[in-house]
């Protein structure tokens, strides 16, 4: 069974902090990984997306791929009230048909 | 404007009725998904389409039902075998290929038994 696994949270962080989501998988086949950000009784919508071992930064996002420890984390700079937002970690498999999803983190950040 | 749209946003479903959600793309993507979304919970697979006339059952297929007679769009059936259908319902496609694939949803379906 394919899984990918977060910390459910919630995280709490100070506006202006950086905040670190975190996501493991256990496919090691997994080609793709994904971040998406959920609020609460909307869909989930992508925030970023890494293919390659390393960093993607993207405005306030980094995405870190480290694919040897089958890991994939987010940073969040400057963190806003409007960050807050339950975030899901994807991972598509190695036949590229299906994303696996974690439970999500859930992302507090206090004014 | 491109997009997955879905509706309704919100349906209620008596007990023993069978009901069916919409969901339409024209991003002309190849592969469609169906996922459930408990609350508190990640999303699960219920199907999903890679190509017209052909789909495959994900995790919870049980008491679900599809079709995928044209490109843009992929109905999702939720039939009286399913006996806890309350969740919310979000409809997925993706984009690119060899890898490069990318997965967008529609802004979901909220299913209540009455």
């Amino acid at each position: 069974q394919k899984e990918v696994e977060q910390n459910s949270g919630p995280l709490s962080v100070p506006e202006g902090a950086i905040a670190s989501l975190n996501c493991t998988y256990s496919d090691r086949g997994s080609q793709s990984f994904f971040w998406y950000r959920q609020y609460s009784g909307k869909s989930p919508e992508l925030i970023m997306f890494i293919y390659s071992n390393g960093d993607k930064e993207d405005g306030r996002f980094t995405a870190q791929l480290n694919k040897a420890s089958q890991y994939v984390s987010l940073l969040i700079r400057d963190s806003q009230p409007s960050d807050s937002a339950t975030y899901l970690c994807a991972v598509l498999d190695n036949y590229g048909q299906n994303f696996v999803f974690g439970p999500g983190t859930r992302l507090s950040v206090l004014p | 404007d491109g997009g997955i749209t879905q509706s309704p946003k919100y349906l209620f479903r008596k007990e023993g009725q069978n009901v069916t959600l919409s969901c339409e793309q024209n991003l002309n993507h190849d592969a469609m998904y169906w996922y459930r979304q408990d609350p508190g919970q990640g999303l699960r697979l219920i199907y999903y389409s890679q190509i017209v006339n052909d789909f495959q059952k994900g995790d919870i297929a049980e008491g679900y039902s599809v079709s995928r007679e044209k490109k843009e769009s992929f109905p999702l059936t939720v039939t009286s075998a399913q006996k806890n259908p309350t969740a919310f319902y979000l409809c997925a496609s993706t984009s690119g290929g060899a890898g490069q694939e990318t997965q967008y949803f529609g802004p979901g379906t909220r299913l209540l038994v009455l």
